[in-house]
């Protein structure tokens, strides 16, 4: 079956120190991949979009960055965090193709400080 | 792009009534209607989807409605009970595109 890893639950970082949040994916191949924010308001912002291998879509301008380095690997990064990166982060994946389900992660619970 | 727009932002019912939640979209291409249901701390979870080849689907208590004419969608709820308290996203999709979701619906079910 497959499942979705999602790493740190939660975490406290300084303004101005580098971030890296990672999600795995197993038990597919050539998934889907995204990063959404979700702020205090609810609602889920789509930040990037990933389709394959090195191929990232950047939805919103901002101050993160995402990697794909292998198929099922995916990477949210940013060099220096602002306090308006505050926010609850989440991966999610579907397989390739139209109709399909989404899958998301725990969840990382980002506080900028 | 899809843009998905979702109604009401908060909505409380007393137990045993029914809920509805409203969403409308606008790329007309797009032919995928999944709504999550997104516990305190967790990720969202999928409780029913849809497909643009069908106009209504139902899974106990939960059923969706797809209107493509007027591109909408809504989520009903029947007999709602305390556990169904959560915050309530719908999504559209078209193709094997990206997966943009509504604003977000907290119900409340009072008991």
């Amino acid at each position: 079956s497959q499942t979705i890893h999602q790493w740190p639950a939660t975490l406290v970082q300084p303004v101005g120190s580098p971030l890296s949040l990672e999600c795995t994916v197993e038990g597919t191949s050539n998934p889907n991949l995204y990063w959404y924010r979700q702020a205090a308001g609810r609602g889920l912002q789509l930040l990037f979009y990933s389709v394959g291998i090195g191929q990232i879509s950047s939805e919103v301008p901002q101050n993160l960055s995402a990697s794909r380095p292998q198929d099922r690997q995916f990477i949210l990064s940013s060099k220096k965090l602002l306090l308006s990166d505050s926010g609850f982060y989440l991966c999610a994946w579907h397989q390739q193709g139209g109709g399909t389900e989404a899958f998301f992660g725990q969840g990382t619970r980002l506080t900028v400080v | 792009g899809e843009n998905v727009e979702q109604h009401p932002s908060t909505l409380s019912v007393q137990e045993g009534d029914s809920a509805v939640i409203k969403c409308t979209y606008s790329d007309s291409a797009s032919n995928y209607f999944p709504w999550y249901k997104q516990e305190l701390g967790k990720g969202p979870q999928l409780i029913i989807d849809i497909r643009s080849n069908v106009g209504e689907k139902k899974d106990q208590r939960i059923a969706v409605t797809l209107n493509k004419t007027a591109k909408h969608f809504s989520l009903h709820i029947t007999e709602t009970q305390p556990e169904d308290s959560a915050v309530y996203f719908c999504a559209a999709r078209k193709g094997g595109g990206k997966l943009i979701f509504g604003q977000g619906t907290e119900l409340s079910v009072k008991p």
